[in-house]
């Protein structure tokens, strides 16, 4: 139980487009989800937090308009990232907690994105 | 501030055991994770303490002292395939969890 997976795996796409990374939760209704990102050999970077039905609480220094978050369901979460460069390329990861099993996250599998 | 410290890399052989030790300072303290992430994947979730002690699953024991701001994970009986980073995560007030660069472990034969 407890899975979430992640479309795409892996993405590629030029300078200016934008990608939209979805997070499902498929056995479990995740009421809170979180997108973190992460550069080679560093650590998790939390980018926001979203709740189902409400908009996304972002962290300082990730930008909102750049970053779009949308949580309409139980099950699904997207982030958007808009007008992409080369900086962006990263591990993105979603993660979603149930709530009720001590507020445990379960990882998606991640989406490695390159902007060439 | 919140800040998280654990080695940066260790190694051991397989068959032996190893302690990754991990201190923290947060904001508040509603317990700590231990997650294993290979190169290239998302974390996976290895324990939860709550509670000081010593709690066991399988190969792996995680300890809590909260009255320190210490924990360790504990690998018995190492296997190549556990070669990875081990991240400690201390979850704050506001139930977010707070990463630090994780401890590279490296398994020779």
């Amino acid at each position: 139980g407890a899975v979430v997976s992640q479309h795409p795996s892996w993405v590629i796409c030029k300078s200016g487009t934008s990608v939209k990374i979805e997070c499902r939760s498929l056995d479990f209704q995740a009421t809170t989800m979180f997108w973190y990102r992460q550069f080679p050999k560093q650590s998790l970077m939390l980018m926001a937090t979203s709740n189902e039905g409400s908009k996304a609480t972002y962290e300082q220094g990730v930008e909102k308009d750049k970053f779009l978050i949308n949580h309409a369901s139980l099950t699904l979460s997207t982030l958007t990232v808009t007008s992409a460069h080369p900086e962006d390329s990263s591990f993105y990861i979603c993660s979603a907690s149930s709530g009720r099993e001590l507020y445990e996250q379960y990882f998606g599998p991640g989406t490695r994105l390159t902007v060439t | 501030g919140q800040n998280i410290d654990q080695p940066t890399e260790m190694t051991a052989t397989e068959g032996a055991i190893v302690q990754i030790n991990c201190t923290y300072q947060t904001s508040g303290f509603n317990g700590l994770f231990w997650y294993q992430q290979h190169a290239g994947e998302a974390p996976t979730f290895l324990s939860y303490n709550v509670l000081d002690g010593l709690e066991e699953k399988g190969r792996f024991s995680s300890f809590l002292s909260r009255s320190k701001g210490y924990s360790y994970l504990l690998l018995k009986e190492l296997q190549m395939k556990d070669s990875a980073s081990y991240l400690c995560a201390p979850m704050d007030s506001n139930y977010q969890l707070i990463w630090g660069a994780g401890t590279k472990l490296i398994i020779k034969p």
